[in-house]
């Protein structure tokens, strides 16, 4: 059980375009859901708190109008990288929280690449 | 001060042997602990949650907990070559439902 799906797992885009990024929670439903951005060698760190039906949290120093979060339903959220730069190539994941049995699952991850 | 401190390593074990990994934190209010692998390129795994003082073991994984230190360890056994990997300490601190994580620990067990 808690099973969260991720999509697309690798990403190429070219500077300036945009990037949506899929996270679904499949076997339990997810008020709350986390994005991660991870760069080489480094630990995970925290972007946004992504709710149901309202705006996501977000991390200080991140930019909301650059990385827009989207949670319409309770098993999807969405994380949009607009404008997407080199410097934003980075290894990002989603989590959430079944139950405290479980912990926080996460996603299989998406590497983008900007270029 | 780091939220949550871990040994960067690489913490080099011999196979068969204990692996010992630490993690400290600041938030004294914090309540869930968890230890998680991630290999090369992949996405973390739980490989288990504590949430008491004590010592919570499954399989050839012991997780301890001390409060009163703000210390939470944990202790792999019987070390094997597929156990290398980064090991991270994440703790759920008392303000809000996010979880922190500390900088992970490499292992590497030689064979």
């Amino acid at each position: 059980g808690a099973v969260v799906s991720q999509h697309p797992s690798r990403v190429i885009c070219k500077s300036g375009t945009s990037v949506k990024i899929e996270c679904r929670s499949l076997d339990f439903q997810a008020t709350t859901m986390f994005w991660y951005r991870q760069f080489p060698k480094q630990s995970l760190m925290l972007m946004a708190t992504s709710n149901e039906g309202s705006k996501a949290t977000y991390e200080q120093g991140v930019e909301k109008d650059k990385f827009l979060i989207n949670h319409a339903s309770l098993t999807l959220s969405t994380l949009t990288v607009t404008s997407a730069h080199p410097e934003d190539s980075s290894f990002y994941i989603c989590s959430a929280r079944a139950d405290l049995i479980y912990g926080y699952t996460f996603g299989s991850g998406t590497r983008l690449t900007v270029v | 001060q780091k939220e949550v401190e871990q040994n960067s390593g690489p913490l080099s074990v011999p196979e068969g042997a204990i692996a010992s990994l630490n993690c400290t934190y600041s938030d004294r209010g914090s309540q869930s602990f968890f230890w998680y692998r991630q290999y090369s390129g992949k996405s973390p795994e739980l490989i288990m949650s504590i949430y008491s003082n004590g010592d919570k073991e499954d399989g050839r994984f012991t997780a301890q907990l001390n409060k009163a230190s703000q210390y939470v360890s944990l202790l792999i056994r019987d070390s094997q070559p597929s156990d290398s990997a980064t090991y991270l300490c994440a703790v759920n601190m008392s303000a809000g439902n996010k979880l922190t994580f500390g900088g992970g620990t490499r292992v590497l067990v030689k064979p």
